[in-house]
């Protein structure tokens, strides 16, 4: 399977604690997004890399959200300091520079905060 | 901002039944709007985009929709339902970002159910 992959497929973790996503996106995708997924609603734009330059944030990334793409290839999510509202799907989405439009989703990763 | 609104949140319909389900965008220029769509344990995938050109777009597995500027409409349907579409449908419009990415603004979701 050549998809976009996440790990890990579901987080369990305490209130507090800190916490960290990886995407890998299809091969030669030069652009990467990450959005969010609560319970009922439809996801929600978090932040774009295009390569290893993060071009574009949200404001619901609050500062205990950080999000990597050293080399311009897989990207990380970190989580610090964990609330109950952070609790939702994280989906990652790559692109290719010369397809303007569609963004190719991964099976996402589910955060649940106790 | 862009936004498109889902004008219904469940849908329910016998197989072989025609399939509607209804967007409304609002957008102070002409969007580019799509149609995603999301089986459980599944990522999302595309069903179809308008951008600009035809105003009947045809997408995968049988879907298309209608753009109507008259009345920012972007409704999806499909002629005959089948076991395999029951899932949920998300509208999406779509901003330009820094560099030229996509900013995809996605509706609430519409659960279709799709009855014997």
């Amino acid at each position: 399977d050549t998809g976009v992959s996440q790990d890990p497929r579901h987080k369990i973790t305490k209130r507090g604690q800190n916490v960290t996503f990886r995407c890998d996106p299809i091969s030669e995708h030069n652009r990467l997004y990450w959005y969010r997924q609560t319970l009922g609603q439809g996801p929600e734009f978090l932040t774009y890399f295009q390569n290893e330059a993060q071009l574009e944030k949200s404001r619901l990334l609050s500062d205990r959200f950080s999000a990597e793409r050293p080399k311009g290839s897989f990207s990380t999510l970190e989580i610090q300091r964990t609330e109950q509202g952070d609790s939702a799907m994280y989906l990652c989405a790559s692109s290719p520079q010369d397809t303007v439009y569609e963004q190719y989703f991964g099976p996402g990763t589910r955060l649940t905060v106790t | 901002a862009q936004s498109v609104t889902q004008l219904d949140s469940h849908v329910s319909v016998s197989e072989g039944t025609p399939v509607l389900l209804r967007c409304n965008y609002s957008s102070s220029y002409s969007p580019s709007l799509f149609w995603y769509v999301q089986h459980p344990n599944k990522g999302l995938q595309l069903l179809l985009k308008y951008t600009s050109a035809a105003t009947l777009v045809k997408g995968i597995n049988g879907f298309e929709a209608e753009f109507k500027k008259s009345e920012t409409s972007f409704h999806l349907t499909k002629p005959s339902a089948h076991m395999s579409d029951a899932a949920e449908y998300f509208c999406v419009v779509r901003d330009i970002l820094t560099g030229g990415g996509n900013k995809l603004t996605f509706g609430t979701g519409t659960q279709l159910k799709v009855e014997l």
